[in-house]
């Protein structure tokens, strides 16, 4: 399938476990972010989003967590599932346009 | 329900043959876009669109032509293929501004 990166970031996370993957963003004036979820072969999934206006953000198991003052986002997946295992992205999008800015990406591996 | 999606799901092309990536979505989006993802690269814009007829150039545009004269096709066009164009490439489509964008399966083009 469609090859994300051999060289990224890996977290390695027991089956059951929270994770925690972390973006630091660029760009002060950005005003929304998101989080993406891409399997192996597959396109980018839409996980879960927060706007500047908020610092914390709950889904289905995960919460998203925004840090204007050092410019930092974390995505945590509460007990951690295989089908949780992928290349997580976070990205940002500036108050002046449509585009988003996508980091590099996190590999998270989960253990059985 | 179709969603967004793109063909062909792979391409082998050579060195100076054009050819073109299709997306399709059947939400009425009226913005679209087109990413690359490279190892070490992450996702870069390449071009999008705002609505029909109207497109921008992203990060990345230099040896892409893109078109949209139908809201639901944003096709993309390598004029004259080069290796470093050997690439995954994401059409994704968004609602309205600041909405979040959905992706398509993706296409692997190599260029040999």
């Amino acid at each position: 399938g469609e090859s994300v990166g051999l060289h990224l970031p890996t977290l390695s996370v027991q089956e059951g476990d929270n994770s925690i993957i972390n973006c630091a963003y660029s760009n002060s004036a950005s005003d929304y972010f998101i989080w993406y979820k891409q399997e192996s072969g597959k396109g980018p999934q839409f996980i879960i989003d927060i706007r500047s206006n908020m610092d914390k953000r709950q889904g289905q198991r995960v919460t998203v967590l925004l840090n204007k003052t050092v410019k930092h986002l974390s995505l945590q997946i509460a007990a951690t599932q295989p089908g949780d295992s992928a290349v997580y992205f976070c990205a940002e999008k500036n108050a002046a346009g449509n585009k988003l800015t996508f980091g590099g990406g996190t590999r998270v591996l989960v253990k059985p | 329900d179709a969603g967004i999606t793109q063909s062909p799901r792979y391409k082998i092309t050579e060195t100076g043959r054009q050819v073109t990536l299709m997306c399709h979505q059947t939400w009425s989006h009226s913005y679209m876009f087109w990413y690359r993802q490279d190892l070490g690269h992450g996702l870069r814009l390449i071009y999008y669109s705002a609505a029909a007829d109207i497109t921008d150039k992203g990060e990345v545009p230099d040896g892409y032509v893109v078109s949209r004269s139908k809201t639901e096709n944003f096709p993309l066009t390598l004029e004259s293929a080069t290796r470093s164009q050997t690439s995954v490439y994401f059409c994704a489509s968004s609602g309205r501004v600041g909405d979040t964008q959905y992706f398509g399966p993706g296409t692997r083009l190599t260029v040999l």
